[in-house]
Parts: structure tokens; sequence; C-alpha cells
């Protein structure tokens, strides 16, 4: 069955550090999307990616977060001066079309910032 | 008041036993709604989309009704394997299809 992918698994860095995170969406799959989940709190939506271009982004996704899809497969987000704060599981998902489609989550990557 | 609200838990129920988790949402531009499975450190995974006229997967049922903006999900037959904890999630097309996610619903299953 096919998965979303990501890496690494786990990450730490020192603040103030720049981040890629990768993530291998379904090949047919259209629309990607970063969550996040913060130690013991909800899963929160960051942005939507479609076409090439951002969708939809919350507050949380504000100047020093970015996202793009250098090539066919790779979906990266990237975080330029990491904080503290940004300490947390960062989820991709994917999925097929946008209406009502089921959104197939990656493992995560556990970004610790020290 | 939080986007997607549900009873944090947990629920302890011996094996066998019917466990109903509520769930209520507030935003009315909602239009798809999930509830998702997520065991401890792992990433969400669907369970089962959920519609108004009420949808049944094995021994799972979610209903919706949005009048009242209110998410359930019964769980027949409780397995030690249905312990996780569950998320009640709303989607907005129009909205980049923006998952909403709710706290989520600690169930642990006894034998």
């Amino acid at each position: 069955e096919p998965e979303v992918t990501q890496t690494p698994s786990h990450q730490v860095t020192q603040m103030g550090q720049e981040v890629i995170l990768r993530c291998v969406p379904i090949s047919n799959h259209l629309y990607f999307y970063w969550y996040r989940q913060i130690l013991g709190q909800k899963v929160e939506f960051l942005v939507s990616f479609y076409n090439n271009e951002i969708s939809e982004k919350s507050e949380i996704f504000d100047d020093q977060f970015s996202v793009e899809r250098p090539d066919g497969s790779n979906f990266t987000l990237k975080i330029r001066s990491t904080k503290l704060e940004d300490s947390a599981m960062y989820f991709c998902a994917s999925s097929v079309t946008g209406v009502g489609e089921t959104q197939y989550f990656g493992p995560g990557t556990r970004l610790l910032v020290l | 008041r939080k986007e997607v609200e549900q009873d944090p838990g947990p629920f302890n129920v011996p094996e066998g036993a019917t466990v109903a988790f509520n769930c209520t949402y507030s935003n009315s531009a909602s239009q798809s709604f999930f509830w998702y499975r997520q065991d401890c450190r792992k990433e969400p995974k669907l369970l089962m989309s959920v519609y108004s006229s009420g949808n049944e997967d094995g021994r799972f049922t979610a209903q919706l009704n949005r009048a009242s903006q209110y998410i359930s999900l019964l769980i027949r037959d409780s397995k030690l394997s249905d312990s996780a904890t569950y998320l009640c999630v709303a989607g907005r097309e129009n909205a980049g299809n923006m998952l909403t996610f709710g706290g989520g619903t600690r169930l642990m299953v006894k034998p």
C-alpha cells in the first residue's frame, strides 16, 4: 500500500539554525500539507499546497516557514531560524484531490530545538 | 471557544464494551468530517469519514448532525487493539482543505 514517507525521523538543532524537513507524498496525489503537533497538544494545520503554490496557511506559518516542491516527488518544509517553541512533531500529508478527500499522513519528523 | 471540542477522557472500558465518543464543532463553514485514530507518538490514521446519513464500518458507527454541529463515534465490542486516541476532525475545502483537529479522546480497553 502506498504511503507518505518523511525524513529525517528525528532532528535536533540549535536555536537560530535552519532546518529542512522532507516528505515524499503518495505518487498520484495532488494536494500536500504540513501539520505539527506539540507534545501533549492537538494536531495543528500549517499549510496546504496545490499546483506549485500555497492554497492556505495558518497563523503559525509565518515568514520563518516556507514550503517547496523542488522536483516531482519531494515536498519540503523549511524553518529559517528555529525557535524553542518550534519543537514539535511535524507531519506531512497528501490527498488525491481536495474536496472531502482523505488526507494520508506520514510518520512525522520529531524536531527538537535546543 | 475551541473549533473542534472533544472530551479528553480517558475512557477506561473492559473488552467487549460499547463506548461512545462525542464531538462538537463551531465553524459552520466546515464541510467534511472524519474520525482519525492516533497511537502514542504515531501519525493520525483515518478511521472513517462521517456523513449526515450515518455510516458504519464493522464495529464502528459514525454520525453527523449538521444542525447541532455534533459528531459521534460508537465502538461496539471493544478490543484491546482499539486502545488509542480518537481524533475528531473537520475539513474546509474552501480553506485549502485544511483539517481542524480536536484534542482527542483517549480510550483504554482493559482485559
